[in-house]
């Protein structure tokens, strides 16, 4: 069954950079099935799609980050990894990792649901 | 795209029947729409994807409709671990991937 397990640091500074990294084991990882996403939830508020990445390295980013961030995969290792610049008190949230299933809707290929989730970080932005 | 659901909160009891609204600002092509459950201190778990298909494992009591800009999720028969947060989110073309405010199904 396949586990996603996040890392990082847990408390980073305003201004300074967050670098949070995927583990990915149990399954497939180099699948034409699946893209790998990171989402994020505020403390007691909803979720926010951040970004995506294919096996082939191919990123989707969400237009709000898409400045500030950075999603690169190493297939090698079965990790993919999170940059996040310029950090502000409103990055804090826990942050998932997350895989998409890849689908054909006729013209196009795009995300289907995020069906499997890791347990999440929690990522606070302090001084 | 903006998705909104309504109710925020929804009380019901167990064993009663739940219908959740997800409503998008514009069209969403090929009813790319999923539903979520979330439970306290947990991820969410995908329920439903492209508007009407059930997950794997997600029992038949849920179910998943609508078309354009009106998406309904239904809980048939309340269970009592079926308490929690539901977020609808919208899929398919990148880079939109956006979820709706979440409703609370509390007790």
């Amino acid at each position: 069954q396949l586990q996603m397990q996040e890392s990082g640091p847990g408390l980073v500074k305003p201004s300074e950079a967050l670098s949070l990294t995927c583990s990915v084991s149990g399954g497939s990882f180099s699948s034409t099935s699946h893209y790998w996403a990171w989402i994020r939830q505020p403390p007691g508020k909803g979720l926010e799609w951040i970004g995506s990445i294919y096996y082939s390295g191919s990123t989707y980013y969400s237009p709000v980050l898409k400045s500030r961030i950075s999603i690169l995969i190493d297939t090698s290792k079965t990790q993919f990894s999170l940059q996040l610049s310029s950090l502000t008190v409103a990055d804090t949230a826990i942050y998932y990792c997350v895989r998409a299933g890849r689908t054909y809707y006729g013209d196009f290929w795009g995300h289907n649901g995020f069906d499997v989730w890791g347990r999440g970080t929690v990522v606070t932005v302090s001084s | 795209i903006v998705l909104t659901q309504s109710p925020g909160t929804l009380s019901l009891s167990p064993g009663e029947r739940a219908t959740l609204s997800c409503r998008a600002n514009q069209p969403i092509n090929n009813n790319c729409l999923a539903w979520y459950q979330q439970k306290p201190g947990q991820p969410p778990r995908l329920l439903i994807s492209d508007a009407s298909n059930r997950a794997t494992g997600i029992p038949d009591r849920f179910s998943g409709s609508g078309t354009g800009t009106d998406f309904t999720l239904t809980i048939s028969s309340l269970e009592p671990e079926d308490f929690a947060v539901y977020y609808c989110q919208r899929h398919g073309r990148s880079p939109h991937y956006v979820f709706g405010q979440g409703t609370k199904l509390e007790i």
